[in-house]
């Protein structure tokens, strides 16, 4: 059975520092794995999809890296601003549906 | 492009009463789509995947009975809560994908508390 971790579940930095988050999953047999952000009582927007044969994606700020043998995703933003804070949420896909983590809270202090 | 909308945003009910939800992807055919549920501070938990004219498929635990999930045409999915109880509050989210694959496009999600 698939499980996501990710660590830490709450993180706060000041404005501009940059920071990573960490996502592991425990089956390697994925298909893609996906990065999502969401706002308080909110749904989910999609920041970044890694296809399983990709080693990293990149949009703006954000780089995401998927190391599928160690199954370990990170997810970099760089030069963080208050309107980055929310919850990130990494998703693995493969032979099971979506298989989603608890989630990293941020808050970026102005 | 890609965007799903869920309606309604918000539902406040008396015990007892079934509750709709709708899921419409306004600008892709989605022959698939999905139903979450998320207790606070918890992850994402698949109820149901939704095929366009087919029955869907619910995961374990999931009562059928209880959730019942309809997708008539590829851009509108429904969710109904029947006989809703207080433990049935929760925020519900879904999502349409255009194909195998390819990533999950999320409606705003609905939050729904029975009284």
């Amino acid at each position: 059975k698939q499980e996501v971790t990710q660590i830490p579940a709450a993180l706060s930095v000041p404005e501009g520092e940059n920071l990573v988050l960490n996502c592991s999953f425990t089956d390697s047999a994925i298909y893609n794995l996906q990065w999502f952000r969401q706002d308080p009582g909110k749904g989910l927007t999609s920041l970044l999809l890694i296809q399983s044969s990709q080693r990293e994606q990149t949009s703006g700020r954000l780089n995401a890296s998927l190391d599928k043998s160690s199954g370990r995703s990170t997810l970099y933003i760089a030069a963080s601003q208050p309107g980055d804070s929310a919850t990130y949420l990494c998703a693995v896909a493969g032979n099971t549906p979506l298989v989603f983590g608890k989630g990293t809270r941020l808050s970026v202090i102005a | 492009g890609a965007v799903v909308s869920q309606h309604p945003s918000r539902v406040i009910c008396k015990s007892g009463t079934s509750v709709k939800i709708e899921c419409r992807s306004l600008d892709f055919q989605a022959t698939t789509m999905f139903w979450y549920r998320q207790f606070p501070k918890q992850s994402l938990m698949l109820m149901a995947t939704s095929n366009e004219g087919s029955k869907a498929t619910y995961e374990q635990g999931v009562e059928k009975d209880k959730f019942l999930i309809n997708h008539a045409s590829l851009t509108l999915s429904t969710l109904t809560v029947t006989s809703a109880h207080p433990e049935d509050s929760s925020f519900y989210i879904c999502s349409a994908s255009l194909g195998p694959n390819q990533p999950q496009h999320f409606g705003d999600g609905t939050r729904l508390s029975i009284l």
